[in-house]
């Protein structure tokens, strides 16, 4: 069965330093997937995906991720972290044949230390 | 401008009483979703439906009911038979050939005591 795991449940990060979100996925074939980011008692915001080609995805706020099929994983990272981001953080993956089904990680809540 | 709303933002009932959670859409978009979030579970979906007047249980359908008898309406109804309804709910859309790429409402934080 697909599953999603965000090892991490909660990070603390000083302003300013670089940050990486982990996220593996266990899926039979090559994944769509997905990040998104909850402020508290919001909706989520769709930050960025992987469909398929160059590993590397670009998505928005000054967030990266990156497919590493060896590893089953899709690590979303930023250079350097606002006190703005202080959010909620949740990797998905695209459950195949199930029309729009996203299977969603358990999220991971980051702080910004000034 | 285009979004997904809904509404009430909190919504308190007693335990044993159904209520509906309202959710509208203006993108047109051909799917919506149901989503229930608790904390540390992440987001686990509880219907869907891809076009109107058809609707697909997800993982946690058990309790809840959903018509969909317009395009951009999707509303849900937690009946007295849901255990455990005190959650926050979020429903999503998305154009039916890019499923996955799903847009979010602000959410309801549904209390029931």
């Amino acid at each position: 069965a697909q599953s999603v795991t965000q090892p991490d449940i909660h990070i603390t990060v000083s302003e300013g330093a670089s940050l990486e979100l982990r996220c593996n996925y266990s899926y039979g074939a090559t994944p769509y997937l997905f990040w998104y980011v909850q402020s508290p008692g919001q909706g989520l915001q769709l930050l960025l995906k992987y469909f398929s080609g160059d590993t590397l995805v670009q998505g928005i706020k000054g967030f990266e991720a990156e497919f590493k099929r060896s590893q089953s994983s899709f690590n979303l990272r930023k250079p350097s972290v606002h006190w703005s981001d202080a959010a909620e953080y949740f990797c998905a993956v695209g459950a195949g044949n199930q029309g729009g089904k996203l299977i969603f990680g358990q999220g991971t809540e980051l702080s910004v230390k000034p | 401008d285009g979004g997904i709303t809904q509404s009430p933002k909190y919504l308190f009932r007693k335990e044993g009483q159904n209520v509906t959670l309202s959710c509208e859409q203006n993108l047109n978009h051909d799917a919506m979703y149901w989503y229930r979030q608790d904390p540390g579970q992440g987001l686990r979906l509880i219907y869907y439906s891809q076009i109107v007047n058809d609707f697909q249980k997800g993982d946690i359908a058990e309790g809840y009911s959903v018509s969909r008898e317009k395009k951009e309406s999707f509303p849900l109804t937690v009946t007295s038979a849901q255990k455990n309804p005190t959650a926050f709910y979020l429903c999503a859309s998305s154009l039916r050939d890019r499923s996955y790429e799903q847009y979010f409402g602000p959410g309801t934080r549904l209390t029931v005591t």
